[in-house]
C-alpha cells in the first residue's frame, strides 16, 4: 500500500532562518506531489505541485520554494523565513493512473511557527 | 480559476441533530468534488468524493453529499451527528481533466455537544 511521510512534525524557527520540510511517498511510482499550507482560520492553499522530477509549478508568489530531487521526494524550502510563513504545511500525492488520478492523499502535516 | 465557498465557518450541534454543511464552487467545466475531514490532532482524511454518475454520494461514517450541478453545490449531510464527528470539514474541487491540484474551501468547524 502507498504511504506518505513528512517531517519534521513541528518546527519553531526564528525570523530570517532557513527552512526545509521533507516529504516522501512509498508504494507508488511517478506520483503527482503537492505542498499545501493551512494558515490559522483559513482553508488550504496550494503552494506547489510537481508532475515529475525537477518539474515544479508554483501557484502563488511567496517566500518559499520547492524541489523534487527524486521521483518520490518533495522538499519545501525557504532561505529566510518570515512571520507570515507560520502555518500548517501538508504534503500530498495523487496517482498517475486514470482510476484514481483525481484523489489526493495527505501526509500528517508539519506545524511551523516562526518567532 | 476555480474557487470554493463554504458559508458555515463554525457550526455547533447537539448529538443526534441533523447536519448539512454548504459547499458551492465556481468552475464552468467538468469537476471532481471532495469532502475531507480533519479530526482534532489528526491529518486530513477523505470523507467522500464525486467523479460522475449518481449525484448522491455516500461516504464513511454515515456521511453523504449531493451534487447539484445547476446550483454548483456539493452539500455534506448526516442525519444524526455524534460527538465523535467534532472536526473540521473541507470541501474541495478539482477540474475533471489534467493534473491540476485541489482547490479547497476555507473549512467548517463542527462542534458536537454531548
Amino acid at each position: 500500500s502507498q504511504t506518505i511521510h513528512q517531517w519534521p512534525a513541528t518546527l519553531v524557527q526564528p525570523v530570517g532562518s532557513p527552512l526545509s520540510l521533507e516529504c516522501t511517498v512509498e508504494g507508488t511510482s511517478n506520483p503527482n506531489l503537492y505542498w499545501y499550507r493551512q494558515a490559522a482560520g483559513r482553508g488550504l492553499q496550494l503552494l506547489f505541485y510537481s508532475v515529475g522530477i525537477g518539474q515544479i509549478s508554483s501557484e502563488v508568489p511567496q517566500n518559499l520554494s520547492a524541489s523534487r530531487p527524486q521521483d518520490r521526494q518533495f522538499i519545501l524550502s525557504s532561505k529566510k523565513l518570515l512571520l507570515s510563513d507560520s502555518g500548517f504545511y501538508l504534503c500530498a500525492w495523487s496517482a498517475l493512473s486514470t482510476g484514481n488520478a483525481n484523489t489526493i492523499y495527505f501526509g500528517e502535516g508539519s506545524w511551523l511557527t516562526v518567532v | 480559476a476555480q474557487s470554493v465557498s463554504q458559508h458555515n465557518h463554525h457550526v455547533i450541534l447537539s448529538e443526534a441533530a441533523s447536519l448539512e454543511l454548504g459547499c458551492n464552487y465556481s468552475y464552468g467545466g467538468t469537476v471532481n468534488l471532495f469532502w475531507y475531514v480533519q479530526y482534532p490532532g489528526q491529518h486530513l482524511q477523505l470523507l467522500l468524493k464525486y467523479f460522475s454518475g449518481d449525484p448522491l454520494v455516500k461516504g464513511i461514517k454515515g456521511f453523504e453529499a449531493e451534487f447539484i450541478k445547476s446550483k454548483f453545490s456539493f452539500n455534506l449531510r448526516k442525519p444524526s451527528v455524534q460527538w465523535s464527528d467534532t472536526a473540521e470539514y473541507f470541501c474541495a474541487v478539482k477540474p475533471g481533466t489534467g493534473r491540476r491540484a485541489l482547490t479547497f474551501g476555507s473549512g467548517t468547524r463542527l462542534q458536537v455537544q454531548p
